[in-house]
């Protein structure tokens, strides 16, 4: 069974930082993504990951996949107060047909002033 | 196109009642998912059509959910006899082909259930 992992889950930084988000499953995929959620909305398409070594960026926002560890990674740059949300990496499940996304339970981001 | 469009956005029921929400996809796209998400954590995926044909369906899809899309494009999902612990937000989701060829999957706002 397909586990997402994400840490840390809640993350309170300063307007101005730099800071990543980690993204480990267990499981081989070669498809992650990348989603915001603000609260009581819906989730936001960020980034999708198709390749070991991918690395696709927007903004002060930078994500990377490396396959053969099972890891992704989100990286914040120069943090601005527009960025607080939980952001959440899914993984596909691959084999048996099987067409789902997997989800982490989240990262809490709060960027203060 | 104004994306994924879901109804109704909030619905408080009483146990035991049954509830049903819409989906409408983007247009043209084929593939339609379900996932519910409860506080505090990630969406769980229900189940997925491939146009009118319900290909996939998670062990938390329970006898009392049945989900349809009979013509391949609007979706419902039904939940019989609901119970508390059904409250959550059901969010639908579409994308053109199969995400294995790396499209985006789009999310809807999804619609809130609240069982008292």
């Amino acid at each position: 069974e397909l586990k997402v992992e994400q840490n840390p889950l809640f993350l309170s930084m300063q307007e101005g930082k730099n800071y990543t988000i980690y993204c480990n499953y267990s499981t081989t995929s070669d498809r992650l993504y990348w989603y915001r959620q603000d609260p009581g909305k819906s989730l936001e398409s960020l980034f999708v990951l198709l390749s070991n070594g991918a690395v696709k960026q927007e903004g002060r926002l930078m994500a990377s996949l490396d396959t053969k560890a099972r890891l992704s990674t989100l990286h914040i740059t120069a943090a601005v107060h527009d960025l607080s949300a939980t952001y959440f990496c899914a993984v596909a499940n691959s084999g048996g047909g099987a067409d789902g996304l997997t989800f982490g339970k989240g990262t809490h981001l709060i960027i203060q002033p | 196109d104004t994306g994924v469009s879901q109804n109704p956005r909030h619905k408080i029921t009483k146990r035991g009642q049954n509830v049903t929400f819409r989906c409408d996809p983007i247009s043209e796209h084929n593939r339609l998912y379900w996932y519910r998400q409860t506080l505090g954590q990630g969406p769980e995926f229900l189940t997925y059509f491939q146009n009118e044909a319900q290909l996939e369906k998670s062990r938390l899809l329970s006898d009392r959910f049945s989900a349809e899309r009979p013509k391949g494009s609007f979706s419902t999902l039904e939940i019989q006899r609901t119970e508390q612990g059904d409250s959550a937000m059901y969010l639908c989701a579409s994308s053109p082909r199969g995400f294995r060829s790396g499209n985006t999957i789009y999310f809807g706002e999804g619609s809130w259930l609240t069982v008292v």
